[in-house]
């Protein structure tokens, strides 16, 4: 069974400052997408990385695949209150196989 | 276009009794996928439906069933209902070219409360 290991589980943090967060597995991924869930809403992809080690930009944020294609973070820099949310990352395979979330990283972030 | 919709968004319901969830996707979206969703547990997957056929299942007893109508709008039942039953369940749509690295699109979800 594939397991996707997300990590903090909960990031509270002040409006402003910059923060990291992982997902990390034991597995090969063929690719990875990143997921942002808002409450009462369902997660809304933020990106897909497909290649090792490639890294991507989405404004403030940035994403990177590791060069094993097993884990993956998040950079994001100067949080606003409108980061705040549950950041899910979800690993796929080739064929038609389900993607394997993580558990997610729940960020506060406090004005 | 219009996202995915899920009904009803909320349900509260008796153990022992069952349910029935409706996920419309994405017009042009053959795939539909359902999720659950637990503070504990994360979103776990259930089932995926392609063009009226399951596709993949998870590792869900069978109280939990679904099915895929022509039209791709995708129903799941929960039958003979638990306190663990108590969730947010997701429908996510996708085009379903062949590719896993395509985007699947959720809906809102339907939060059950099971008492």
């Amino acid at each position: 069974t594939q397991l996707l290991e997300q990590s903090p589980q909960f990031l509270s943090i002040q409006e402003g400052e910059n923060l990291t967060v992982y997902c990390n597995s034991s597995s090969v991924f063929s690719s990875l997408q990143w997921y942002r869930q808002e409450p009462g809403e369902g997660p809304v992809l933020l990106v897909t990385v497909v290649t090792g080690g490639e890294v991507k930009k989405l404004k403030r944020l940035t994403f990177q695949f590791g060069d094993a294609r097993k884990d993956s973070s998040l950079h994001i820099t100067a949080a606003q209150p409108g980061d705040t949310g549950l950041y899910l990352c979800a690993g796929a395979n080739s064929g038609n196989t389900p993607l394997v979330f993580g558990k997610g990283t729940r960020l506060s972030v406090i004005a | 276009k219009a996202g995915v919709t899920q009904t009803p968004r909320y349900l509260i319901k008796t153990r022992g009794q069952q349910v029935t969830l409706s996920c419309s996707p994405i017009s042009g979206h053959r795939s539909v996928s359902w999720y659950q969703q637990t503070p504990g547990q994360g979103l776990q997957f259930l089932f995926e439906y392609f063009s009226e056929t399951q596709r993949n299942k998870g590792n869900f007893p069978g109280r939990f069933s679904g099915r895929q109508f022509s039209n791709s709008r995708s129903e799941m039942n929960v039958s003979t209902l638990e306190l663990g039953d108590s969730a947010l369940y997701l429908c996510a749509s996708s085009l379903a070219s062949g590719g896993r690295s395509e985007t699947q699109y959720f809906g809102p979800g339907t939060r059950l409360l099971v008492l």
